[in-house]
């Protein structure tokens, strides 16, 4: 069973409108969690980054929530453009080692 | 200040040959790491490489190896390529020290046929 779980795996939303991404995660101990954008045939980008005593990021319409202590985060896109399609994956890391553990992603459309 | 690179962006290899990645690291970085990323999949760890050791790997086998250089640089090998081995190969460096914010290069696609 995968360590990081994402849901929904894929939506296809109006350009303007609002959608949240959701990351379950089981990796134990914990550093960070960080959401990242991949575009088709890239390289993840950074969004945010948080640690266990942040609750919330923002990185301009991006905002990223985490509750440690359910081992939940959200990555909210405010007002989507068509630019924000790609797919938006969530990674924890593991205290110590700084392994990283990855979601499958999730897939977003935005459409016109 | 240049980020990750990696090079070839693309490659076309025949089952059983060998293939070598190359990753330079973003400047002040001297951990790299490779993953190889299935599509429609996230990315899976092959492994980590610092002060020219291998410090950690995950579950793949010994047709995969790699190297890291004085400079910081890495390569990764896959021998006896299998058609399963196509996928989008990533590198990411960051620092063993500190905030421990990996930063990825652009990729390499290979294709087994």
């Amino acid at each position: 069973k995968n360590q990081v779980e994402q849901s929904p795996q894929s939506l296809i939303i109006l350009e303007g409108k609002n959608c949240t991404l959701q990351c379950n995660y089981t990796v134990s101990p914990f550093s960070n969690l960080r959401w990242y954008k991949q575009d088709t045939g890239r390289g993840p980008v950074s969004l945010t980054i948080m640690t266990f005593s942040e609750n919330t990021k923002s990185n301009g319409r991006y905002t990223a929530t985490l509750d440690a202590d359910t081992k939940q985060s959200s990555l909210h896109i405010t007002a989507s453009q068509l630019s924000d399609s790609a797919s938006y994956i969530c990674v924890v890391s593991t205290y110590g080692n700084n392994r990283l553990a990855f979601g499958k992603g999730n897939q977003v459309v935005v459409i016109p | 200040d240049a980020g990750v690179t990696q090079s070839p962006t693309h490659l076309i290899k025949t089952r059983g040959q060998q293939v070598t990645l190359r990753c330079s690291p973003k400047s002040g970085h001297d951990t790299v790491s490779w993953y190889q990323q299935a599509l429609g999949q996230g990315p899976q760890f092959i492994f980590q490489y610092y002060e020219e050791e291998e410090r950690q790997r995950g579950n793949f086998p010994d047709r995969f190896s790699g190297h890291q250089f004085p400079n910081y640089s890495s390569e990764l090998n896959v021998n006896a390529l299998l058609l399963g081995d196509s996928a989008l190969y990533l590198c990411a460096s960051s620092l063993v020290q500190g905030d421990y914010e990996a930063f990825f290069g652009q990729g390499t696609r290979l294709t087994v046929v």
